[in-house]
Protein backbone atom coordinates (compact mmCIF):
# COMPACT_ATOMS: atom_id res chain seq x y z
CA UNK A 1 0.00 0.00 0.00
CA UNK A 2 1.24 3.26 -0.63
CA UNK A 3 3.04 5.54 2.17
CA UNK A 4 1.69 8.68 2.90
CA UNK A 5 3.13 12.02 4.64
CA UNK A 6 1.59 15.50 5.55
CA UNK A 7 2.87 18.57 6.40
CA UNK A 8 2.69 19.90 8.75
CA UNK A 9 1.40 17.66 11.25
CA UNK A 10 -0.48 20.55 13.85
CA UNK A 11 -0.41 24.12 13.54
CA UNK A 12 -1.85 26.82 15.46
CA UNK A 13 -2.76 29.53 13.17
CA UNK A 14 -4.27 33.54 14.00
CA UNK A 15 -7.86 34.14 12.32
CA UNK A 16 -7.60 35.48 8.75
CA UNK A 17 -4.63 33.87 8.05
CA UNK A 18 -4.09 30.83 5.80
CA UNK A 19 -2.14 27.10 6.14
CA UNK A 20 -1.23 24.76 3.35
CA UNK A 21 -0.85 21.72 4.29
CA UNK A 22 1.40 19.11 2.05
CA UNK A 23 0.39 15.83 1.48
CA UNK A 24 3.38 13.50 -0.19
CA UNK A 25 3.00 9.77 -1.83
CA UNK A 26 5.87 7.42 -1.78
CA UNK A 27 4.43 6.14 -5.19
CA UNK A 28 2.59 7.73 -8.12
CA UNK A 29 -1.22 7.90 -7.68
CA UNK A 30 -4.21 8.95 -9.83
CA UNK A 31 -7.17 9.98 -7.25
CA UNK A 32 -6.03 11.46 -4.20
CA UNK A 33 -8.77 13.32 -2.08
CA UNK A 34 -8.54 15.81 0.62
CA UNK A 35 -11.03 15.39 3.69
CA UNK A 36 -11.61 17.53 6.78
CA UNK A 37 -12.67 15.93 10.14
CA UNK A 38 -14.37 18.07 12.72
CA UNK A 39 -14.07 17.37 16.53
CA UNK A 40 -16.00 13.90 17.62
CA UNK A 41 -17.35 13.71 13.73
CA UNK A 42 -16.70 11.58 10.69
CA UNK A 43 -14.91 12.69 7.50
CA UNK A 44 -16.36 15.01 5.43
CA UNK A 45 -14.57 14.82 1.69
CA UNK A 46 -13.69 18.39 0.49
CA UNK A 47 -12.17 17.77 -3.01
CA UNK A 48 -11.40 15.66 -4.93
CA UNK A 49 -8.08 16.09 -7.23
CA UNK A 50 -6.86 14.65 -10.27
CA UNK A 51 -3.17 15.46 -11.52
CA UNK A 52 -3.42 17.13 -14.67
CA UNK A 53 -7.17 18.75 -13.83
CA UNK A 54 -9.03 21.26 -11.68
CA UNK A 55 -9.86 19.58 -8.04
CA UNK A 56 -13.94 18.62 -7.82
CA UNK A 57 -15.28 20.27 -5.00
CA UNK A 58 -17.83 18.90 -2.76
CA UNK A 59 -20.91 20.80 -2.21
CA UNK A 60 -20.21 23.37 0.55
CA UNK A 61 -16.36 24.11 -0.02
CA UNK A 62 -15.42 26.51 -2.54
CA UNK A 63 -11.67 26.82 -4.19
CA UNK A 64 -11.65 30.58 -2.61
CA UNK A 65 -11.64 29.24 0.10
CA UNK A 66 -9.78 25.37 -0.12
CA UNK A 67 -7.13 26.11 -3.12
CA UNK A 68 -5.89 22.38 -4.22
CA UNK A 69 -2.74 21.92 -6.48
CA UNK A 70 -1.61 18.58 -7.58
CA UNK A 71 1.09 19.51 -10.06
CA UNK A 72 2.69 15.66 -10.31
CA UNK A 73 1.17 11.58 -9.54
CA UNK A 74 2.82 12.31 -6.01
CA UNK A 75 2.30 15.68 -4.52
CA UNK A 76 -0.69 17.54 -3.64
CA UNK A 77 -1.37 20.93 -1.38
CA UNK A 78 -4.00 22.21 0.53
CA UNK A 79 -5.17 25.65 1.21
CA UNK A 80 -6.90 26.86 4.27
CA UNK A 81 -8.33 30.47 3.30
CA UNK A 82 -9.09 33.19 5.91
CA UNK A 83 -8.98 31.19 8.90
CA UNK A 84 -11.90 31.12 11.29
CA UNK A 85 -12.38 28.94 15.05
CA UNK A 86 -14.80 26.97 12.64
CA UNK A 87 -11.56 25.93 10.42
CA UNK A 88 -10.46 24.34 13.51
CA UNK A 89 -9.87 20.38 12.58
CA UNK A 90 -8.10 17.38 11.24
CA UNK A 91 -7.38 17.68 7.51
CA UNK A 92 -6.93 14.16 5.81
CA UNK A 93 -5.28 13.59 2.81
CA UNK A 94 -5.74 10.16 0.91
CA UNK A 95 -4.87 8.70 -2.36
CA UNK A 96 -6.49 5.74 -4.39
CA UNK A 97 -4.77 3.72 -7.17
CA UNK A 98 -7.69 3.35 -9.52
CA UNK A 99 -6.77 -0.07 -10.71
CA UNK A 100 -8.10 -3.55 -9.48
CA UNK A 101 -8.37 -1.89 -5.67
CA UNK A 102 -11.06 1.05 -7.34
CA UNK A 103 -12.40 2.89 -3.67
CA UNK A 104 -9.58 1.00 -1.92
CA UNK A 105 -7.92 4.62 -0.18
CA UNK A 106 -4.77 4.94 2.22
CA UNK A 107 -4.50 7.68 4.19
CA UNK A 108 -1.64 10.03 5.68
CA UNK A 109 -1.89 10.95 9.07
CA UNK A 110 -3.68 14.07 9.01
CA UNK A 111 -2.92 17.79 9.98
CA UNK A 112 -4.04 18.96 13.07
CA UNK A 113 -5.63 22.55 13.09
CA UNK A 114 -6.29 24.84 15.24
CA UNK A 115 -7.49 28.41 14.80
CA UNK A 116 -7.89 30.91 17.11
CA UNK B 1 -28.64 7.96 -2.31
CA UNK B 2 -26.10 5.69 -0.50
CA UNK B 3 -25.53 6.14 3.39
CA UNK B 4 -24.20 4.36 5.97
CA UNK B 5 -25.49 3.71 9.29
CA UNK B 6 -23.18 2.99 12.31
CA UNK B 7 -25.60 2.88 14.98
CA UNK B 8 -23.72 2.83 18.17
CA UNK B 9 -21.85 5.68 18.68
CA UNK B 10 -19.88 4.25 21.09
CA UNK B 11 -19.49 1.12 22.55
CA UNK B 12 -17.34 -0.24 25.86
CA UNK B 13 -16.20 -3.81 26.31
CA UNK B 14 -13.84 -5.38 28.81
CA UNK B 15 -10.50 -6.19 27.26
CA UNK B 16 -10.56 -9.91 26.29
CA UNK B 17 -14.08 -10.08 25.58
CA UNK B 18 -15.94 -10.42 22.00
CA UNK B 19 -16.36 -7.69 19.76
CA UNK B 20 -19.12 -6.53 17.09
CA UNK B 21 -19.22 -2.89 15.42
CA UNK B 22 -22.25 -2.86 13.28
CA UNK B 23 -22.77 -1.54 9.79
CA UNK B 24 -25.76 -1.00 7.64
CA UNK B 25 -25.61 0.57 4.35
CA UNK B 26 -28.41 1.58 2.12
CA UNK B 27 -27.65 0.96 -1.76
CA UNK B 28 -29.31 -0.80 -4.92
CA UNK B 29 -26.69 -2.80 -5.86
CA UNK B 30 -23.62 -4.76 -3.64
CA UNK B 31 -21.20 -2.37 -3.16
CA UNK B 32 -17.67 -2.18 -2.17
CA UNK B 33 -17.36 -2.19 2.01
CA UNK B 34 -14.56 -1.54 3.70
CA UNK B 35 -13.67 -0.72 7.80
CA UNK B 36 -11.32 1.54 8.65
CA UNK B 37 -9.29 2.26 12.65
CA UNK B 38 -8.46 5.66 13.96
CA UNK B 39 -6.54 5.35 16.43
CA UNK B 40 -5.83 8.60 18.73
CA UNK B 41 -4.30 11.41 17.04
CA UNK B 42 -3.89 9.00 13.96
CA UNK B 43 -5.16 8.82 10.60
CA UNK B 44 -7.13 6.22 9.36
CA UNK B 45 -5.87 2.55 8.79
CA UNK B 46 -7.57 0.08 6.38
CA UNK B 47 -8.37 -2.72 8.47
CA UNK B 48 -10.09 -5.23 5.69
CA UNK B 49 -12.32 -4.53 2.92
CA UNK B 50 -14.79 -6.70 0.56
CA UNK B 51 -15.44 -6.59 -2.57
CA UNK B 52 -16.83 -9.98 -3.96
CA UNK B 53 -16.42 -13.46 -3.29
CA UNK B 54 -16.59 -14.88 -0.09
CA UNK B 55 -18.87 -13.13 2.45
CA UNK B 56 -17.00 -13.71 5.64
CA UNK B 57 -13.02 -11.66 5.32
CA UNK B 58 -10.14 -11.66 7.15
CA UNK B 59 -8.29 -8.50 8.09
CA UNK B 60 -5.38 -7.28 9.96
CA UNK B 61 -5.42 -7.28 13.78
CA UNK B 62 -7.53 -10.54 14.21
CA UNK B 63 -10.48 -8.56 12.76
CA UNK B 64 -12.96 -9.99 10.37
CA UNK B 65 -16.36 -8.90 8.90
CA UNK B 66 -19.35 -10.57 7.66
CA UNK B 67 -21.26 -9.19 4.04
CA UNK B 68 -24.73 -10.30 4.40
CA UNK B 69 -26.65 -8.93 1.55
CA UNK B 70 -30.01 -9.97 3.10
CA UNK B 71 -29.21 -7.21 5.59
CA UNK B 72 -27.43 -4.90 3.97
CA UNK B 73 -25.05 -5.18 6.91
CA UNK B 74 -20.88 -5.13 6.87
CA UNK B 75 -20.45 -5.82 10.78
CA UNK B 76 -17.10 -5.92 12.21
CA UNK B 77 -15.77 -8.76 14.62
CA UNK B 78 -13.17 -9.50 16.67
CA UNK B 79 -13.11 -12.40 19.20
CA UNK B 80 -10.99 -10.83 21.91
CA UNK B 81 -10.48 -7.06 22.41
CA UNK B 82 -7.36 -6.10 23.86
CA UNK B 83 -6.52 -2.54 25.22
CA UNK B 84 -4.80 -1.49 22.42
CA UNK B 85 -7.78 -1.94 20.37
CA UNK B 86 -9.76 0.84 21.72
CA UNK B 87 -10.30 3.24 18.80
CA UNK B 88 -12.66 4.98 16.44
CA UNK B 89 -13.97 2.73 13.90
CA UNK B 90 -15.39 3.98 10.49
CA UNK B 91 -17.26 1.77 7.90
CA UNK B 92 -17.32 3.07 4.63
CA UNK B 93 -19.21 2.44 0.85
CA UNK B 94 -17.65 2.81 -2.28
CA UNK B 95 -20.55 2.44 -4.89
CA UNK B 96 -20.28 2.73 -8.96
CA UNK B 97 -22.69 6.08 -9.28
CA UNK B 98 -20.95 7.80 -6.27
CA UNK B 99 -18.05 8.95 -9.08
CA UNK B 100 -15.81 6.40 -6.94
CA UNK B 101 -15.82 8.17 -3.61
CA UNK B 102 -16.52 6.82 -0.23
CA UNK B 103 -19.24 7.34 1.72
CA UNK B 104 -18.79 7.63 5.05
CA UNK B 105 -20.48 6.01 8.52
CA UNK B 106 -20.50 8.29 11.63
CA UNK B 107 -18.17 6.08 13.13
CA UNK B 108 -18.22 4.22 16.63
CA UNK B 109 -15.86 5.02 19.43
CA UNK B 110 -14.64 1.72 20.87
CA UNK B 111 -13.66 1.78 24.83
CA UNK B 112 -11.73 -0.57 26.26
CA UNK B 113 -12.55 -1.56 30.43
CA UNK B 114 -9.26 -3.33 32.12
Amino acid sequence: SAVISQKPSRDICQRGTSLTIQCQVDSQVTMMFWYRQQPGQSLTLIATANQGSEATYESGFVIDKFPISRPNLTFSTLTVSNLSPEDSSIYLCSVEDRGYRAYEQYFGPGTRLTVT
Amino acid sequence: AQSVTQPDIHITVSEGASLELRCNYSYGATPYLFWYVQSPGQGLQLLLKYFSGDTLVQGIKGFEAEFKRSQSSFNLRKPSVHWSDAAEYFCAVGAMDSNYQLIWGAGTKLIIKP
